[in-house]
């Protein structure tokens, strides 16, 4: 069945550790996104990419960096983690019509 | 900056009423325009997509679209308390690429 899977789907770090938050999609889509949403608050779009090695960043700034070397993978990295970092992170695909996978909820302490 | 604005709520409606959101965008060459359903603490779920202009119905869902008012709405008939949550409207601009321009959300509320 084609998906958008995000792991992990929860995470409590301590500052300072360097992590990666995966997502991968089975739905062949080129488009593909990274959002940063706090509880109760809009979204914000932290990263996006077109396709395979490229990579660009959104409206939000963020000291994450990412990556697309295959279609269907597009990991989000930190390299240093700090409490300021604390969120949830929806990754996104999409043809026209873009999907959601179940996000990762990162707490930095 | 193109825009997408939404009032924000909570908009509170009995059960069984119809629910009435809505939704305008500042970008007049926008093409495509989409109703997501979030869930506290869960990810948007796209439940709705509108190309042109006139109504789409998909069971108890409405979505209208008026582009020369720059207008999108989603109407929910007989509203059930899992409606519960708060509606994204989100618009592709014209041209082949571009990113969805979301709105800030409007919470609903369905009281039993």
């Amino acid at each position: 069945e084609a998906d958008i899977y995000q792991t992990p789907r929860y995470l409590v770090i301590g500052t300072g550790k360097k992590i990666t938050l995966e997502c991968s999609q089975t739905m062949g889509h080129d488009k593909m996104y990274w959002y940063q949403q706090d509880p109760g608050m809009e979204l914000h779009l932290i990263h996006y990419s077109y396709g395979v090695n490229s990579t660009e960043k959104g409206d939000l700034s963020s000291e994450s960096t990412v990556s697309r070397i295959r279609t269907e993978h597009f990991p989000l990295t930190l390299e240093s983690a700090r409490p300021s970092h604390t969120s949830q992170y929806l990754c996104a695909s999409s043809l026209t019509e873009q999907f959601f996978g179940p996000g990762t909820r990162l707490t930095v302490l | 900056q193109k825009e997408v604005e939404q009032n924000s709520g909570p908009l509170s409606v009995p059960e069984g009423a119809i629910a009435s959101l809505n939704c305008t965008y500042s970008d007049r060459g926008s093409q495509s325009f989409f109703w997501y359903r979030q869930y506290s603490g869960k990810s948007p779920e796209l439940i709705m997509s509108i190309y042109s202009n006139g109504d789409k119905e998909d069971g108890r869902f409405t979505a209208q679209l008026n582009k020369a008012s720059q207008y999108v709405s989603l109407l929910i008939r007989d509203s059930q308390p899992s409606d519960s949550a708060t509606y994204l409207c989100a618009v592709l601009g014209g041209g082949s690429q571009g990113n969805l321009i979301f709105g800030k959300g409007t919470k609903l509320s369905v009281k039993p």
